[in-house]
């Protein structure tokens, strides 16, 4: 069965800095890979997406993400961390692209100091 | 497009008493659609699956006569909880199958409080 690990509970960063969250899978096969945000008692919002292709996937709020297949990673990053982007951070990832269940990772809050 | 509109947002109920949460889609149709439970600072995990028209399968571990799902029509799933008590306490959200779409998306969710 797929799983999904995101090493990092807590990130601090300041705001204008660059981040990385980090996310592992383990899944045999080429796996559909997710990163949502959720603001705190809201909904998620998917942030990107990789199915195939390009390995460098660009998401919205300035989010990208790189999959490489070698380490079984697919790490979220930002150039330049806003103070909105303070939330909680959820790698996902389904053996099909929108008829399978989704598995998460158990979430990294990112905090932002100014 | 697929929006999913989930009501209500927030509720506050009585042990013993149930609870129904509605999951509509708005502009597509949706013949699975998933209900997951998130606990407080911790992640989502699915509860169980619904089928139009059929019966839902659950996860192992969720009591399917406590969490009641109907998939009546292709726009709208509900998950009643019955009999709630306060460990059922917790952030429900639906997602619809959409296996015409890449990617997923997620209703807004529904914070349950049984006091």
């Amino acid at each position: 069965a797929q799983s999904v690990t995101q090493p990092d509970i807590h990130i601090t960063v300041s705001e204008g800095a660059s981040l990385e969250l980090r996310c592992n899978y383990s899944y045999g096969a080429t796996p559909y890979l997710f990163w949502y945000v959720q603001s705190p008692g809201q909904g998620l919002q998917l942030l990107l997406k990789y199915f195939s292709g390009d390995t460098l996937v660009q998401g919205i709020k300035g989010f990208e993400a790189e999959f490489k297949r070698s380490q079984s990673s697919f790490n979220l990053r930002k150039p330049s961390v806003h103070w909105s982007d303070a939330a909680e951070y959820f790698c996902a990832v389904a053996t099909q692209g929108g008829s399978e269940k989704l598995v998460f990772g158990k979430g990294t809050k990112l905090t932002v100091n100014p | 497009g697929a929006v999913v509109s989930q009501h209500p947002s927030r509720v506050i109920c009585k042990s013993g008493t149930s609870v129904k949460i509605e999951c509509r889609s708005l502009d597509f149709q949706a013949t699975t659609m998933f209900w997951y439970r998130q606990f407080p600072k911790k992640s989502l995990m699915l509860m169980a699956t619904s089928n139009e028209g059929s019966k839902a399968t659950y996860e192992q571990g969720v009591e399917k006569d406590k969490f009641l799902i109907n998939h009546a029509s292709l726009t709208l799933s509900t998950l009643t909880v019955t009999s709630a008590h306060p460990e059922d306490s917790s952030f429900y959200i639906c997602s619809p199958s959409i296996s015409e779409h890449y990617g997923y998306t997620f209703g807004s969710g529904t914070r349950l409080t049984v006091v």
